[in-house]
């Protein structure tokens, strides 16, 4: 079935480093990809997301790229800070459904100044 | 902006109570979803509605049940509340057109069954 695999948390990092959280998935069709993101004390909210192979998603600095070819969405930021600290959420809607989102199980990212 | 706001942030009930949680959209949105979120577990879906009074279940419906009587409003029912009900309930909302399909969340409540 329909499912998304991302890595394991938590990760601590310093400010100013790389950040890279891994993401691959397995699904019906051609999905859409998204990473989601939950402040403290927040709901999701949209970070980025991908429609087609080989298509790159970015915002806030943060960026991943659609591969088909191996199944994965790796969320990744050249210069983390430490308002970037949050839950980070792979998720990929089936290109057999226009609705139902199937997500990781999110990776808890905290940034020290 | 999308708003979805959920009418409690934090909620405490007893073993056997009847629950309500609800969520309320104002983007006009055809489809809305319940979420439950637990840590090590993700988000999994439990009901879904993609018009009023049309329904869904998800991947955990089992002792839940869901009233949508208005395009805008969305309930999640807890018939009789249980222990392991305990956990983050997330309400979200999405535009039924492909182009437009994200999904929008409310804050979530957080619900504790004693």
């Amino acid at each position: 079935g329909d499912s998304v695999t991302q890595m394991e948390g938590p990760v601590t990092l310093s400010e100013e480093a790389f950040l890279t959280i891994n993401c691959t998935y397995t699904a019906t069709g051609y999905p859409s990809l998204f990473w989601y993101v939950q402040y403290p004390g927040e709901g999701l909210q949209l970070l980025l997301k991908a429609t087609k192979a080989d298509d790159k998603g970015s915002n806030k600095g943060f960026e991943a790229t659609y591969r088909k070819e191996t199944t994965s969405f790796h969320l990744e930021k050249g210069s983390v800070q430490v308002s970037d600290s949050a839950v980070y959420f792979c998720a990929h809607r089936s290109g057999g459904s226009n609705y139902k989102l199937t997500f990781g199980k999110g990776t808890l990212l905290t940034v020290n100044p | 902006d999308v708003k979805v706001t959920q009418s409690s942030r934090y909620l405490v009930k007893r073993t056997g109570e009847k629950v309500f949680l609800e969520c309320v959209q104002d983007m006009d949105h055809e489809n809305m979803f319940w979420y439950r979120q637990d840590p090590g577990l993700g988000l999994r879906l439990i009901y879904f509605s993609y018009d009023v009074k049309m329904k869904e279940k998800g991947d955990i419906p089992e002792g839940y049940s869901v009233s949508r009587e208005k395009k805008e409003r969305f309930s999640l029912i807890l018939e009789s509340a249980s222990t392991n009900q305990t956990s983050m309930y997330l309400c979200a909302s999405a535009s039924r057109l492909l182009a437009k399909n994200i999904q929008y969340f409310g804050a979530g409540t957080r619900l504790s069954v004693l």
